[in-house]
């Protein structure tokens, strides 16, 4: 059974630093990997989708890496701004495109 | 403006009683999804429809269910028999159901039971 997890559960950087949150998934038999930004109250809103024959993705200061054969995926957000603040969800589909989530990392981005 | 629509954001439910939560999609795609998620653990599936009139249990069934008489829309009714029903539902829909699509979210239903 596939387990995804995420590492910190929570951070907190002040404005402008660059930083790294990492997905880690126990099964590398996947198509793909998404990660996901979620604000308080609100539903998820996709990020990036790294399809299993890629390396990296990106889109704007958000650049994403896959690692297939050791399980692994690092989200990198590059000169941090407080409208960053969010939590940050990796996810994999398994059979069927049923997606199985992390507990996510919530960051919080201090001016 | 293309997208997924959830109805109520908010909703109040008595014990004993059914809720339908509503899903609306407009981007023409074949497969929807609703998801449960409670505070510290991740989403967990609760059902999936891959065309109308087709759907499959996810990993947490019990005490709900589903219909899919058209392809923009996949209501999710919470019925008395679940236990413990107080959380926050989203509703997805990817193109197909297949693990290379790409899944999008709706804006979310908060269930509380009082």
């Amino acid at each position: 059974k596939q387990e995804v997890t995420q590492i910190p559960a929570a951070l907190s950087v002040p404005e402008g630093e660059n930083l790294v949150l990492n997905c880690s998934f126990t099964d590398s038999a996947i198509y793909n990997l998404q990660w996901f930004r979620q604000d308080p109250g609100k539903g998820l809103t996709s990020l990036l989708l790294i399809q299993s024959s890629q390396r990296e993705q990106t889109s704007g200061r958000l650049n994403a890496s896959l690692d297939k054969s050791s399980g692994r995926s690092t989200l990198y957000i590059a000169a941090s701004q407080p409208g960053d603040s969010a939590t940050y969800l990796c996810a994999v589909p398994g059979g069927g495109n049923k997606l199985t989530f992390g507990t996510g990392t919530q960051l919080k981005v201090e001016l | 403006d293309g997208g997924i629509t959830q109805s109520p954001k908010y909703l109040f439910r008595k014990e004993g009683q059914n809720v339908t939560l509503s899903c609306e999609q407009n981007l023409n795609h074949d497969a929807m999804y609703w998801y449960r998620q409670d505070p510290g653990q991740g989403l967990r599936l609760i059902y999936y429809s891959q065309i109308v009139n087709d759907f499959q249990k996810g990993d947490i069934a019990e005490g709900y269910s589903v219909s899919r008489e058209k392809k923009e829309s996949f209501p999710l009714t919470v019925t008395s028999a679940q236990k413990n029903p107080t959380a926050f539902y989203l509703c997805a829909s990817s193109l197909r159901l297949a693990g290379d699509n790409e899944q999008f979210f709706g804006p979310g239903t908060r269930l509380t039971v009082l």
